[in-house]
């Protein structure tokens, strides 16, 4: 079964560290995606970046860095130099393909970050 | 380039109403997306249409959930009649065929009391 797992429901961080979200995913296809989005209180999803399964190279987006570990099966989103405005749920999504679909995303759980002064 | 548009941003009715959403996707998007996130959860795909088409609606509850796209761009999600459990966001979402990421919409919050 395609699953996406966040264990982490809730976390703090200090200004100006660093923080990892761990994801681990699950899937048999050896063709995926994997995406970070973050919501807002606001409750927009923001696309923060994304891994392909074939990128030899982990993907970095400014201060957002993937930490993806094929053979863990774990994409885990680092934020370096932590900010106040990056407090928000933080959720992790797999690019699966559904009956010759494509560009289904199934999300995890979330993780509830805040980043304190 | 403007965003995903949906409205309302709110709105709150009785149980065994209808109500209906509205969703305008990123001009040149193929793809739309219906997605429902209930608090605490992650999103939950409902409904995904290409062009006016529907992909995949395994997950929408039919005999309550309806959607169409007519003319391959903008959509409505309709609920009739809802239920308490029906409550939640409903997340609007566009992307270009073959492209990777989702674009989404800043969502409907239903309550249904």
């Amino acid at each position: 079964a395609q699953k996406i797992t966040q264990t982490q429901p809730g976390m703090f961080v200090q200004e100006k560290e660093a923080v990892t979200l761990d994801c681990t995913y699950d899937t048999s296809d050896p063709s995926y995606g994997l995406f970070w989005y973050k919501q807002p209180s606001s409750g927009e999803m923001i696309f923060l970046i994304y891994q392909g399964s074939y990128d030899q190279q982990n993907a970095t987006e400014g201060r957002y860095s993937l930490n993806f570990q094929k053979a863990r099966k774990s994409a885990n989103l680092v934020i370096s130099a932590s900010q106040l405005g990056d407090s928000a749920m933080y959720f992790c999504a797999m690019r699966v393909l559904y009956g010759g679909a494509t560009n289904k995303l199934i999300f995890g759980t979330g993780t509830l970050l805040a980043v304190q002064p | 380039e403007a965003g995903v548009a949906q409205s309302p941003r709110y709105k709150i009715i009785e149980k065994r109403q209808s109500v209906a959403f509205w969703c305008n996707p990123i001009s040149g998007h193929a793809t739309l997306y219906w997605y429902q996130q209930i608090l605490g959860q992650g999103p939950k795909l409902l409904i995904q249409f290409q062009n006016n088409g529907v992909v995949d609606d395994s997950q929408l509850p039919k005999d309550r959930f309806s959607a169409e796209r007519l003319k391959g761009v903008d959509s409505t999600l309709k609920i009739q009649p809802a239920k308490l459990e029906d409550s939640a966001v409903y997340l609007c979402a566009s992307s270009l065929v073959g492209s990777r990421p989702l674009y989404f919409g800043a969502g409907t919050r239903l309550s249904v009391l």
